[in-house]
C-alpha cells in the first residue's frame, strides 16, 4: 500500500492561475518531498519539507506540512504551461524506504 | 557534471526471460535506490544499495535482485519475467546521508514483457 495519496488525481487549469495539490499520508514522518515528473521520466526534486517545519517556499512554489491531520499541500502560483506534469509527494517510511503516493497529473492550457 | 545515467533506455523481453537494467549515480553520490513505476501509479520502493550492499529492500520477490559496484554504479536484475513486470523502472541516486537526502532520478528504463 501506498504511504502517500494524492488528491485530486487530475487537474486542468488555465495558465496564471494557481494550483494546488494535496498528499495525505498514514504513519509518522521525518520528511515529505515533492517531486514532478514530466511524461513518464524521471523525476525532478522539487521541495523538502521536515517534519518540525509547517510552511516552505522555493520560487512560486509553497509547500505546507500538518503533522496533526497527516496532511501536506503543494501550490504553484501563476501556473506555465510548463509546469504541465505529474507531481508526486514522497516520504520516509522508516529506515531508507521512500514511499510515494499514486500522483496528481496537473495540466495547464496556454 | 553528469546526472544519474540509465541504460538501456527501453527494452522488450518476454515471459520467462531474465534482464539486466543498469545505472550510474550523479558524481559525488555512493547510494542507489531502485523503484518501479506502472503506468498512472507512483513509483514504487525495491530497493537500496550503500556501501556494495543491500540496505533496505521494498516489498518485491526474489526475482528482483542487484548489486552495487565499487564505482558506486548498480545494477537491478529480474529473473522469470512476467507480464506485469512491464513498467519503467527508475534509478535514483543520493548521498549516505539518509532518508533526508534528495534523490536524483535517471530518466528510467521502460521495460516490456511480451
Amino acid at each position: 500500500s501506498q504511504q502517500g495519496e494524492e488528491d485530486p488525481q487530475a487537474l486542468s487549469i488555465q495558465e496564471g492561475e494557481n494550483a494546488t495539490m494535496n498528499c495525505s499520508y498514514k504513519t509518522s514522518i521525518n520528511n515529505l518531498q515533492w517531486y514532478r515528473q514530466n511524461s513518464g521520466r524521471g523525476l525532478v526534486h522539487l521541495i523538502l519539507i521536515r517534519s518540525n517545519e509547517r510552511e516552505k517556499h522555493s520560487g512560486r512554489l509553497r509547500v505546507t506540512l500538518d503533522t496533526s491531520k497527516k496532511s501536506s499541500s503543494l501550490l504553484i502560483t501563476a501556473s506555465r504551461a510548463a509546469d504541465t506534469a505529474s507531481y508526486f509527494c514522497a516520504t520516509d517510511a522508516g529506515g531508507f524506504k521512500t514511499i510515494f503516493g499514486a500522483g496528481t497529473r496537473l495540466f495547464v492550457k496556454a | 557534471d553528469a546526472g544519474v545515467t540509465q541504460s538501456p533506455t527501453h527494452l522488450i523481453k518476454t515471459r520467462g526471460q531474465q534482464v539486466t537494467l543498469r545505472c550510474s549515480p550523479k558524481s559525488g553520490h555512493d547510494t542507489v535506490s531502485w523503484y518501479q513505476q506502472a503506468l498512472g501509479q507512483g513509483p514504487q520502493f525495491i530497493f537500496q544499495y550503500y556501501e556494495e550492499e543491500e540496505r533496505q529492500r521494498g516489498n518485491f520477490p526474489d526475482r528482483f535482485s542487484g548489486h552495487q559496484f565499487p564505482n558506486y554504479s548498480s545494477e537491478l536484475n529480474v529473473n522469470a519475467l512476467l507480464l506485469g513486470d512491464s513498467a519503467l523502472y527508475l534509478c535514483a541516486s543520493s548521498g549516505a546521508g539518509g532518508p533526508a537526502d534528495t534523490q536524483y532520478f535517471g530518466p528510467g528504463t521502460r521495460l516490456t514483457v511480451l
